[in-house]
């Protein structure tokens, strides 16, 4: 199973919008939806911030936001803040012969 | 509030086993899917797999030869055990609790740093 792919870094200012990519296959995010959405600060564990594509956890600000087109899903952080400056990992079930969940390389988001 | 706590020896010698536990507190055992990821320094996450509040397992492929992960409900823990270690597996190792069967992590313990060198 391939990991899913993200690009290594985004960046926006604040109060701007910054749209994540993560493209998978036919097999995990373009059969499933079940994106799921970390946030992980430096030297800290992961947060969820979205599930199922568009879902968001109690606590996570509504400008956080999910769509999937295809094999691809992405996130959007609208109204950029300094505290959203971290490092973003997608994921997605990847069943098929077996169970499997396959994890994005990662995407470091700057706030300018 | 559930919290998860990891627990083990930080250092590995290659060829041997590394084994972890993850304490559940605020919130029983017996109920959800728990599950371990790991994070090689400087690197994105992988998915260990994960145990079922029954019991039943799903394993990485690329690890399911070394990998055991078991259940205790008496002392609301969940362990990991991998065979054989080699240098790469060095990693931060997380527990984490999955609140859509197995799929995503929705409660997240602090991480531990295994070290496999001799």
């Amino acid at each position: 199973q391939s990991a899913l792919t993200q690009p290594p870094s985004a960046s926006g200012s604040p109060g701007q919008s910054v749209t994540i990519s993560c493209t998978g296959t036919s097999s995990d995010i373009g059969r499933f939806d079940y994106v799921t959405w970390y946030q992980q600060h430096p030297g800290k564990a992961p947060k969820l911030v979205l599930y199922e594509v568009t879902k968001r956890p109690s606590g996570v600000p509504d400008r956080f936001s999910g769509s999937k087109s295809g094999n691809t899903a992405s996130l959007t952080v609208s109204g950029l803040q300094a505290e959203d400056e971290a490092d973003y990992y997608c994921s997605s079930y990847a069943g098929g012969n077996s169970f499997h969940v396959a994890f994005g390389g990662g995407t470091k988001l700057t706030v300018l | 509030q559930v919290q998860l706590q990891e627990s083990g020896p930080g250092l590995v010698k290659p060829s041997e086993t590394l084994s972890l536990t993850c304490t559940v507190s605020g919130g029983y055992i017996n109920s959800y899917y728990w599950a371990w990821i790991r994070q090689p320094p400087g690197k994105g996450l992988e998915w260990i797999g994960y145990i079922s509040f029954s019991g039943s397992t799903n394993y990485n492929p690329s690890l399911r030869s070394r990998l055991t992960i078991s259940l205790d409900t008496s002392k609301n823990q969940f362990s990991l055990r991998l065979t054989s270690v080699t240098a790469a597996d060095t990693a931060v190792y997380y527990c984490a609790r999955s609140g859509v069967g197995g799929i995503m992590f929705d409660y997240w313990g602090r991480g531990t740093l295994v070290t496999v060198s001799s």
